[in-house]
């Protein structure tokens, strides 16, 4: 089975703060996802890469970059963390024109 | 652009009732169709998929078919339990997102005894 690890279940930062989400899969998929999941909302996508040291901005990029030095580790990054970055944020990764599989999420929480 | 739009929930049902969330899509391209489940304190998993017009994707006692006509992939059970519980994503992929999925809102089902 598909593994995908997200490295905090619960994280509480304050404003201003440069904040790390990481994420590690097993399967050596290629392609990996950042969405972030808010009441009302549904997921949106951040960014995504589909090899090591490439990245596509997704819908939402502001405020946010990412870093895949390897092809199991995808980081999602907060620059200066804000109370408007409070959310659920999940992992995902694939193999290329495959099904998406998930992390259990993060839930960050910005004061 | 690709989008995504899903009954508002929540829905709620008795036990063994029959269960239909409605989902319609718009893409530019020819997109895969995917329903997502989500238990309470999880992360995503996916349920069923459909790559082509006309297919039917299965589990679980949930169905789903891909209707390029309508632009449309209902999920549907004939009989709900308690254990499914849980929010439904509705989504598509396609090439020209690089196949980023591109989620419905969610539909959150609650099954009573």
């Amino acid at each position: 089975d598909v593994k995908v690890t997200q490295s905090s279940r619960y994280l509480v930062k304050r404003t201003g703060e440069k904040v790390f989400l990481e994420c590690v899969q097993d399967m050596d998929h290629e392609n990996m996802f950042w969405y972030r999941q808010d009441p009302g909302l549904g997921l949106r996508l951040i960014y995504f890469s589909y090899d090591v040291k490439m990245k596509e901005k997704g819908d939402i990029p502001e405020g946010y970059s990412v870093s895949r030095e390897k092809k199991e580790r995808f980081s999602l990054i907060l620059e200066s963390a804000s109370t408007n970055q409070t959310s659920m944020y999940l992992c995902a990764s694939s193999l290329y024109g495959q099904p998406q599989h998930f992390g259990d999420g993060t839930r960050l929480s910005i004061l | 652009g690709n989008s995504v739009t899903q009954m508002e929930g929540p829905v709620t049902l008795s036990e063994e009732a029959f269960l239909t969330i409605n989902c319609t899509y718009t893409a530019t391209g020819y997109p895969s169709l995917f329903w997502y489940v989500q238990y309470p304190g999880e992360g995503l998993q996916l349920l069923l998929k459909a790559t082509k017009a006309d297919d039917k994707g299965s589990n679980k006692g949930f169905e789903a078919t891909y209707r390029k006509e309508t632009t449309s992939f209902h999920l549907e059970k004939g009989s709900v339990q308690v254990s499914d519980s849980a929010v439904y994503f509705c989504a598509l992929s396609d090439l020209y997102s690089g196949y980023a999925l591109n989620f419905g809102k969610g539909t959150s089902l609650l099954v009573t005894p």
